[in-house]
């Protein structure tokens, strides 16, 4: 257990509404990521960091922006949320010179 | 572009058969890792395999990465229910960096 946090666990919105989803770890940990995971597409990388305030793109980055103010915080933000946007949208931390990556429980996000 | 190419995306067999999901790549990987997925939570790591050639025993789940460290197998010996889920592999090219995901084999394995 790594300590990850993710919220809200479920959420429901309607198209052109913003939306944050809320990602937090206990350890300090540098590294961070979000992802979405859709049907037939395993795990795609939106956003990452490597620390507070230094993030980066992701293969499907577009729709999506990310905020790191704090080393335990990393929120992920659908300025304006659109249908295929619906998802369910992971967060994951990597230890310091490790690959792996420790993933939280997911948000299931709606958008109707 | 799909760099990892995971096959088969569904399996569905009976208790104490054997199985192997493969994981192709045309490029190399640094490490590769294996994880699995049950509903309504994230992803929980298996194994890692950094050696070309490489072969890693988890009880009855035997991982190789290939010698060429493009490719990898997950062979599951006598499959029990319990071994249902989704597993995933995913390729690391550097320390501390990126994944790349496969779409993941959907195994059920019926009693």
């Amino acid at each position: 257990d790594a300590g990850i946090t993710q919220s809200p666990r479920h959420k429901v919105t309607e198209t052109g509404t913003p939306v944050t989803l809320r990602c937090h770890q206990t350890e300090n940990h540098r590294y961070m990521y979000w992802y979405r995971q859709d049907p037939g597409h395993g795990l795609r990388l939106i956003h990452y960091s490597y620390g507070v305030k230094d993030t980066d793109k992701g293969e499907v980055s577009d729709g999506y922006s990310v905020s790191r103010s704090k080393t335990e915080d990393f929120l992920l933000t659908l300025e304006s949320a659109t249908s295929s946007q619906t998802s369910v949208y992971f967060c994951a931390i990597a230890r310091e010179g490790q690959n792996i990556q420790y993933f939280g429980a997911g948000t299931r996000l709606s958008v109707l | 572009t799909q760099l990892l190419e995971q096959s088969p995306q569904f399996l569905s067999i009976q208790e104490g058969e054997n199985l192997t999901v493969y994981c192709n790549s045309s490029s190399v990987f640094s490490s590769l890792q294996w994880y699995r997925q049950e509903p309504g939570e994230g992803p929980v790591l298996l194994v890692t395999v950094v050696t070309g050639g490489e072969v890693k025993k988890l009880k009855r789940l035997t991982f190789q990465f290939g010698d060429a460290r493009k490719d990898s197998s997950l062979h599951i010996t006598a499959a029990q229910p319990g071994d249902t889920g989704l597993y995933l592999c995913a390729g690391a090219r550097n320390q501390g960096g990126k994944l790349i995901f496969g779409q993941g084999t959907e195994l059920s394995v019926k009693p």
